[in-house]
Order: structure tokens, then C-alpha cells, then sequence
């Protein structure tokens, strides 16, 4: 089965800063990349598709680039309300398999 | 307005079985595949398996093959994931998501946080 690896685990940034998020496919997925965010105690929320189309409704400071092994989520400026642990899901072929998560905070 | 309506919390004890739903409202419950997620406590996100309502075709993760079984019943737009005997490790929360042939999964039910303890 194709693993899905994230780095980094976690990372502490200031508000405003441009944060990325790796995630790395052991075999080639194509574009077949989903990012969620988790916000403490609620459902997972789909941020974006297609390793790169924004979902509806999602602010436009998340973007997502990649294709293949490698993809990135990037938070432009980071928010208050971006903290929150965000996963990677693999879904070109089952098992669907999510990264392990990266824990974002606020310094 | 799409939803996922999950089943309430459930205690249980080991050995026991259990049965958890989730009942999709606001679209067309046979067009979209219902998948099933674990979240352990503290841990993140595992993909459980997937349920075409269509015709219960299924695909299980190698993780959950065997020790959990998934079911749809479309008259009442409802998917249902269900144990037979309960271990003190399936405590967990249980989401269930739908999907779109090759799309990601895009809406979420609320979770359902099954406790297994004696």
C-alpha cells in the first residue's frame, strides 16, 4: 500500500508568517491529494482537491501545489483561527490513506 | 442542504456488538459512496473503508478487513458500520464522509465517539 508521509509533525509560527506543509506519496498518486483541516474537538474540514482547487467557502490564503509524490499546502499569512492539526489523504486508489497530521500553532 | 447525521454516543463493554449509523439528507444517497474514518483519542485520521449504496459494493483497509463490517440501506438513505465483539482498542470517534466517484470526500457527519470499556 502507498504511505503518506508529513512533515513536520507540528510547527509553532507568528501570525502572519507563510507557513508550508510537505506531504510525500511513497508511489505516485497523479494529482489524487485532498487536504483537511482539524480544528480541536470538531470534524475534519476539506480545504482542498485535486492537490490544488480551493473548496468552496475556503479562504484564499490556502493553496495547494504538487502532483505525483510531493505536495505542499501553504497558508499565506497565518491566522488565529488556522490553528488547527491538517492531514493529507491520498484517493487515487484504495486504501485512501491520510498523512499523519501536522499540528499548527501560534507563537 | 447536504448532511450527514450520525448516530449518538454509545458506551459499551468488551465482547459486546455494536451497530453505528449514518444518514445522509439534502442529495441523492445512492450517487455518492459513503466512507468511514477513525480517529483514536489523541491520534489522527485512519480510513476504515468505503460503501457504494448502490449496490453495497465495499473496499476495506487491510487494518479493518475482518473486524468491522460495513453496510447501506438506501430506502432510509442510511450507511451503518458495525462490530460483532467489542475490544477496549475501538474506542475511538467514527466519522463517515461521502464522496463522488473519484472526488474526495467533501461532506463530514458529526462522529460518533464509541467507548468500549468494563
Amino acid at each position: 500500500d502507498i504511505q503518506m508521509t508529513q512533515s513536520p509533525s507540528s510547527l509553532s509560527a507568528s501570525a502572519g508568517d507563510r507557513v508550508t506543509i510537505t506531504c510525500r506519496a511513497s508511489q505516485g498518486i497523479s494529482n489524487y491529494l485532498a487536504w483537511y483541516q482539524q480544528k480541536p474537538g470538531k470534524v475534519p474540514h476539506l480545504l482542498i482537491y485535486a492537490a490544488s482547487t480551493l473548496q468552496s467557502g475556503v479562504p484564499s490564503r490556502f493553496s495547494g501545489s504538487g502532483s505525483g509524490t510531493d505536495f505542499t499546502l501553504t497558508i499565506s499569512s497565518l491566522q488565529p483561527e488556522d490553528v488547527a492539526t491538517y492531514y493529507c489523504q491520498k484517493y487515487d486508489s484504495v486504501p485512501w490513506t491520510f498523512g499523519q497530521g501536522t499540528k499548527v500553532e501560534i507563537k | 442542504e447536504v448532511q450527514l447525521v450520525q448516530s449518538g454516543a454509545e458506551v459499551k463493554k468488551p465482547g459486546e456488538s455494536l451497530r453505528i449509523s449514518c444518514k445522509g439528507s439534502g442529495y441523492s444517497f445512492s450517487r455518492y459512496w459513503i466512507s468511514w474514518v477513525r480517529q483514536m483519542p489523541g491520534k489522527g485520521l485512519e480510513w476504515m473503508g468505503r460503501i457504494d449504496p448502490r449496490d453495497s459494493y465495499m473496499n476495506y483497509s487491510p487494518s479493518f478487513q475482518g473486524h468491522v463490517t460495513m453496510s447501506a440501506d438506501m430506502s432510509i438513505s442510511t450507511a451503518f458500520l458495525q462490530w460483532s465483539s467489542l475490544k477496549a482498542s475501538d474506542t475511538a470517534m467514527y466519522y463517515c464522509s461521502r464522496h463522488d466517484g473519484d472526488n474526495s470526500p467533501d461532506y463530514w457527519g458529526q462522529g460518533t465517539l464509541v467507548t468500549v470499556s468494563s
